[in-house]
């Protein structure tokens, strides 16, 4: 069985542009959450999306925003790239909710 | 003040020691504990998930959770060298919710 995936693996940008990061959970699986994971820390909750809703959104500013598709797939987005964007981009899907998230291999971002 | 504390290490132990690990955290509300295990540029893998005091036993994990002291543990059992990775406690105050809070992480290393 394909566990999450996410696209791409890697991805080097320059500073003040935007990335588009995509994320497909596990069959079945409704919701999808967001987190960053900055080197050397544990992941920051970014969002969660449940049947196309934002069910929650963490600390993040206004340049990070997501969408859920009706296949359940999800993308982040993120405008005007700064260097501290810089880190390992992770998705998780979970049946309906968040007691046993599984987490994909992450995207890992490099802003120049 | 973070919300879950965990010591960075890294902790290293000879193979078939036991490994401990530890995360105490502020936020009383908290009610489901995660454990979870990250090698290096991978997603993290649930190890263990638990709900309020007590301890779980799977194969060589076991997991304990004390609220009254903010306080749980992960003991490794016989541990290997292919339990070299990173542990990540985690927790959340709605399993119905995304968000789960992480601790910095532990890196363990064990040497044959």
């Amino acid at each position: 069985d394909a566990g999450v995936t996410q696209s791409p693996t890697h991805l080097i940008k320059t500073r003040g542009q935007h990335v588009t990061l995509r994320c497909s959970p596990i069959s079945g699986h409704k919701s999808v959450s967001w987190y960053q994971q900055v080197l050397g820390q544990g992941p920051q909750f970014i969002f969660q999306y449940y049947e196309k809703e934002e069910r929650g959104r963490g600390n993040f500013p206004d340049r990070f925003s997501a969408r859920q598709f009706p296949n359940y797939s999800s993308e982040l987005n993120v405008n005007a790239l700064l260097l501290g964007d810089s880190a390992l981009y992770l998705c998780a899907s979970s049946l309906s909710g968040g007691e046993t998230q599984y987490f994909g291999p992450g995207t890992r971002l490099l802003v120049l | 003040q973070k919300e879950v504390e965990q010591d960075p290490g890294p902790l290293s132990v000879p193979e078939g020691a036991i490994v401990s690990l530890n995360c105490t955290y502020s936020n009383s509300a908290f009610q489901y504990f995660m454990w979870y295990r990250q090698y290096s540029r991978k997603g993290p893998e649930l190890l263990m998930y638990t709900y309020s005091s007590g301890n779980k036993e799977d194969g060589r994990f076991t997991a304990q959770v004390d609220k009254s002291s903010k306080y749980i543990s992960l003991f490794i059992r016989d541990s290997q060298p292919s339990d070299s990775a990173t542990y990540l406690c985690a927790m959340s105050v709605n399993p119905s919710w995304g968000k789960l809070q992480f601790g910095a992480g532990t890196q363990v290393v064990v040497t044959p």
